[in-house]
């Protein structure tokens, strides 16, 4: 069965200092990735998704991915925090069926992030 | 665009009483999903429809909780009779499938409160 690891539950970093959150994934072959973004209170929001070809992925609001098939991993990075980025963040995977994915979504745990002024 | 839209954004009930959560997806989207995200289980899918029609409602917790979709753009989950291990907040989400790697767009929530 699919599964999504995000093996560290909270995280606080300063302002300005660069972020990485892990997500390791468990599936047989390459399924189509995803980090989202939930702030308190609100939904969630897609930061950025893979699903084939270039392994490092840009996403909104200066995040990146990068798909490591060797690791199993998908690890979310950001050069520089900014306070705003205080949230938690999801990473999920999807199997694709065909031409299309499945549609059945699995989340990590998530990563709640902290930022120190 | 409007996106997702959830009602009500928060309900609070008591312990047996009905309660209907409400959906409209994005327009143009075949694809809707209902999710209940708890601190103890994270986020967990409960069921999906492609086409208003139910796919996998493998995600259900019981018999109380049921889920339909009348047309495209409007989706119901229903829990009767209500318990408190249903607090939860309980996301919508649609896509448009079909496409290699969909995305799923979620709607702001409804946050349960059963006493």
């Amino acid at each position: 069965a699919q599964s999504v690891t995000q093996p560290d539950i909270h995280i606080t970093v300063s302002e300005g200092a660069s972020l990485e959150l892990r997500c390791n994934y468990s599936y047989g072959a390459t399924p189509y990735l995803f980090w989202y973004v939930q702030s308190p209170g609100q939904g969630l929001q897609l930061l950025l998704k893979y699903f084939s070809g270039d392994t490092l992925v840009q996403g909104i609001k200066g995040f990146e991915a990068e798909f490591k098939r060797s690791q199993s991993s998908f690890n979310l990075r950001k050069p520089s925090v900014h306070w705003s980025d205080a949230a938690e963040y999801f990473c999920a995977v999807d199997k694709p069926r065909g031409g299309g994915s499945q549609g059945n979504l699995i989340f990590g745990k998530g990563t709640k992030l902290s930022v120190k002024p | 665009d409007a996106g997702v839209i959830q009602s009500p954004r928060h309900e609070v009930t008591e312990m047996g009483q009905e309660v209907t959560l409400r959906c409209k997806p994005i327009s143009g989207h075949n694809s809707l999903f209902w999710y209940r995200q708890t601190m103890m289980r994270g986020l967990e899918l409960l069921i999906y429809f492609n086409n208003n029609v139910p796919i996998d409602d493998s995600g259900m917790p019981e018999d109380r909780f049921s889920a339909k979709m009348p047309n495209a753009s409007f989706s119901t989950l229903k829990i009767q009779p209500s318990e408190p291990r249903d607090s939860a907040v309980y996301f919508c989400a649609s896509s448009f499938y079909g496409d290699a790697g969909e995305t799923q767009y979620f709607g702001p929530g409804t946050r349960l409160l059963v006493l």
